[in-house]
C-alpha cells in the first residue's frame, strides 16, 4: 500500500521560483525522508525528518512536518535546472529503514 | 567506496525464465532491501533483510525469492518470469536512518 502521497503529480516552474511539494501518509511515523531521483538514476537521500521535529533545513531544501494533519512538505528556494528530477517522500511507518513506504512522487522541471 | 552495486544494469527475458538480480554493498550494513519501481509509481517493497540469515517479505513478494548468506550479498530471483515483472529494480542497504541505493535494474518480460 502506498502510504505517502504526494502532491501535485507534475509541476513546472521557471529558474529562480520556489518549488514546493507536499506528502500525506496514513499512519503514525518515526520519521519521513525525501528522496530526488534523476530520470534513469537511483534514489538519493535528500533530508529526514523525525517525528518530533516541526521543521529542517539543508541549504536550499525546508521541509516541514505536520503529524497532527499527517502531511510534510518538501520547498526548494531558488530552483536550478540541475533540480529538474523526481521527488518522493517515503516513511518509515512499518518498520525501520529496511522497510519503507514511498509514495508515487512530484515529477519536478526546472525551465532555464 | 562502490556502496551499493546492482547487476545486470539491463536484461531482457522471456516468460518462464529465470534469473537472478545480484546486490551487493560494501558498508556493512545489516538492513538490505529489495524495491521494484513501475511507471508513475513510486517504490514497492519486494523482500528485505535485517541481517545474513534473516529474510522477510514485503509488499509485493510473490513471484520473488530472496537469500542473505552473507552481509555483503542480496540476491533477488525471479523464479519464472512474467510479463508481470517488467519494472525497475533497486536494491537499498541501511543503518539506522541512512540509506543508500543502487542504481537499478531495467528488466522487461518478453
Amino acid at each position: 500500500s502506498q502510504q505517502g502521497e504526494e502532491d501535485p503529480q507534475a509541476l513546472s516552474i521557471q529558474e529562480g521560483e520556489n518549488a514546493t511539494m507536499n506528502c500525506s501518509y496514513k499512519t503514525s511515523i518515526n520519521n519521513l525522508q525525501w528522496y530526488r531521483q534523476n530520470s534513469g538514476r537511483g534514489l538519493v537521500h535528500l533530508i529526514l525528518i523525525r517525528s518530533n521535529e516541526r521543521e529542517k533545513h539543508s541549504g536550499r531544501l525546508r521541509v516541514t512536518l505536520d503529524t497532527s494533519k499527517k502531511s510534510s512538505s518538501l520547498l526548494i528556494t531558488a530552483s536550478r535546472a540541475a533540480d529538474t528530477a523526481s521527488y518522493f517522500c517515503a516513511t518509515d511507518a512499518e518498520g525501520g529503514s529496511e522497510k519503507l513506504v514511498f509514495g508515487k512522487g512530484t515529477k519536478l522541471t526546472v525551465n532555464p | 567506496n562502490a556502496g551499493v552495486t546492482q547487476t545486470p544494469k539491463f536484461q531482457v527475458l522471456k516468460t518462464g525464465q529465470s534469473m537472478t538480480l545480484q546486490c551487493a554493498q560494501d558498508m556493512n550494513h545489516e538492513y538490505m532491501s529489495w524495491y521494484r519501481q513501475d511507471p508513475g509509481m513510486g517504490l514497492r517493497l519486494i523482500h528485505y533483510s535485517v541481517g545474513a540469515g534473516i529474510t522477510d517479505q514485503g509488499e509485493v513478494p510473490n513471484g520473488y525469492n530472496v537469500s542473505r548468506s552473507t552481509t555483503e550479498d542480496f540476491p533477488l530471483r525471479l523464479l519464472s518470469a512474467a510479463p508481470s515483472q517488467t519494472s525497475v529494480y533497486f536494491c537499498a542497504s541501511s543503518w539506522g536512518n541512512t540509506i543508500y541505493f543502487g542504481e537499478g535494474s531495467w528488466l522487461t518480460v518478453v
